[in-house]
């Protein structure tokens, strides 16, 4: 157990929806960091954030946005669902705000776009 | 941005050898080159890292090397038991004065340890 957390575990949605994807860090991290992993395509960093603030910025998609509250908790949100969303969603939390810190994957949450 | 291959896609070995897994950078100031282990359905988990101040790092049965020249560092991993069997990832990334860069993944490789 790295001590990340996500919720929901899996998640069954339609094209078009809208859906919240929720990460607890480590105690202590004040960086988190999203991705999306799916078959084609690896583990694709989306975006960071160090203590409330974005840091850094990878391929998210417009129709993707990401915030991270006072407690450090990490809201990714996903809206105007399409097929090709279909994937695995982890967070991962790091000490500081560098991603050549060690980061901690957490169990991920799977989201199924029908 | 920086780029990661990663060789070979799958592989395939017998319980007791060795496995060895490559990948290549392209950005010469990439400085941290962490590899993960992921099981089907779970995920990543570190299993060692290195960084460009040492050529080789050992734990136990795996070892990384670096060689920052040619930009490629490899897995090493001795006496495969059929609980390594996995996907690994290399990943490299670097940090450079007030910037902060990401973390960049190969597209893994499936290793398959047969008893």
């Amino acid at each position: 157990d790295s001590g990340v957390t996500q919720t929901p575990k899996h998640l069954i949605t339609a094209t078009g929806q809208r859906v919240t994807l929720r990460c607890s860090p480590r105690s202590g991290d004040l960086s988190v960091y999203w991705y999306q992993q799916s078959l084609d395509q690896g583990l694709q960093f989306l975006i960071q954030y160090y203590n409330g603030e974005e840091r850094a910025k990878g391929n998210i998609l417009e129709r993707f946005s990401a915030q991270q509250f006072p407690d450090l908790h990490s809201e990714l949100n996903l809206s105007s669902l399409e097929l090709g969303d279909s994937a695995l969603y982890f967070c991962a939390s790091t000490l500081g705000g560098w991603s050549a810190d060690t980061q901690y994957f957490g169990p991920g949450t799977r989201l199924t776009v029908l | 941005g920086e780029n990661v291959e990663q060789h070979p896609s799958t592989l395939s070995v017998q319980e007791g050898d060795s496995a060895v897994i490559k990948c290549t950078y392209s950005d010469s100031a990439s400085n941290y080159f962490p590899w993960y282990k992921q099981e089907l359905g779970k995920r990543p988990q570190l299993i060692i890292d290195i960084r460009s101040n040492v050529g080789e790092k050992k734990d136990q049965r795996i070892a990384v090397t670096l060689n920052k020249t040619a930009k490629h560092f490899s897995l090493h991993i001795t006496e495969t038991q059929p609980e390594d069997s996995a996907v690994y990832f290399c990943a490299a990334s670097r940090n450079s004065g007030g910037s902060n860069y990401k973390l960049t993944f190969g597209k893994g490789t499936l290793l398959t340890v047969n008893p």
